[in-house]
């Protein structure tokens, strides 16, 4: 079946450090790719998205680009900041005939910002 | 404050008892999703309404669970006998279907149900 694989965490890095986190995905068809952001104490919020290949989704600094010849949706950012600790979850949406537009979820990757 | 919005946002309980909760959706939104989401996992989706029709419940972890969203406007998610392993996050999440791929999901807050 369908299914996310993103780094294990926790991931620590220093202020303005690059960031990467790696999403790789298992799906029939031409899924869309997500990744949510869960900050301390507050609900699941989208950050980017893509629905087709070689879309790039990017917000708040953050990017993520879709590569389907490596089901990859790996997300970057070039400079973090303290206030980009958070858990990051990497998702995808089946797109095939019957399906029901539900999230199929990583387990998600902590990342701490030190300043 | 117009988001998705989830009561009792803590419950705690006895194995063996029935649990109910609340998910009110962002008010145009035709489309109610739950997920259960376990310590170190992602969320897991259970079951999905379009409008008051459930139209997706094979997930649903077992027959104690079921799901409701009677005039497809609030939905309630009940657990009946719980058990110690039901303890999790319940998290619901809304969206606007418009016939587009993918419209973005809103979620709640979530329930954290701790079973002893």
């Amino acid at each position: 079946g369908d299914s996310v694989t993103q780094m294990e965490g926790p991931v620590t890095l220093s202020e303005e450090a690059f960031l990467t986190i790696n999403c790789t995905y298992t799906a029939t068809g031409y899924p869309s790719l997500f990744w949510y952001v869960q900050y301390p104490g507050e609900g699941l919020q989208l950050l980017l998205k893509a629905t087709k290949a070689d879309d790039k989704g990017s917000n708040k600094g953050f990017e993520a680009t879709y590569r389907k010849e490596t089901t990859s949706f790996h997300l970057e950012k070039g400079s973090v900041q303290v206030s980009d600790s958070a858990v990051y979850f990497c998702a995808l949406s089946p797109n095939y005939g019957g399906s029901q537009g539900n999230l199929i979820f990583g387990k998600g990757t902590k990342l701490s910002v030190k300043p | 404050d117009t988001g998705v919005s989830q009561n009792p946002r803590h419950k705690i309980t006895k194995r063996g008892q029935n649990v109910t909760f609340r998910c009110d959706p962002i008010s145009e939104h035709n489309r109610l999703y739950w997920y259960r989401q376990t310590l170190g996992q992602g969320p897991e989706f259970l079951t999905y309404f379009q409008n008051e029709a459930q139209l997706e419940k094979s997930r649903l972890l077992s027959d104690r669970f079921s799901a409701e969203r009677p005039k497809g406007s609030f939905s309630t998610l009940e657990i009946q006998r719980t058990e110690q392993g039901d303890s999790a996050m319940y998290l619901c999440a809304s969206s606007l279907d418009r016939g587009r791929r993918n419209n973005e999901q809103f979620f709640g807050p979530g329930t954290r149900l701790t079973v002893l």
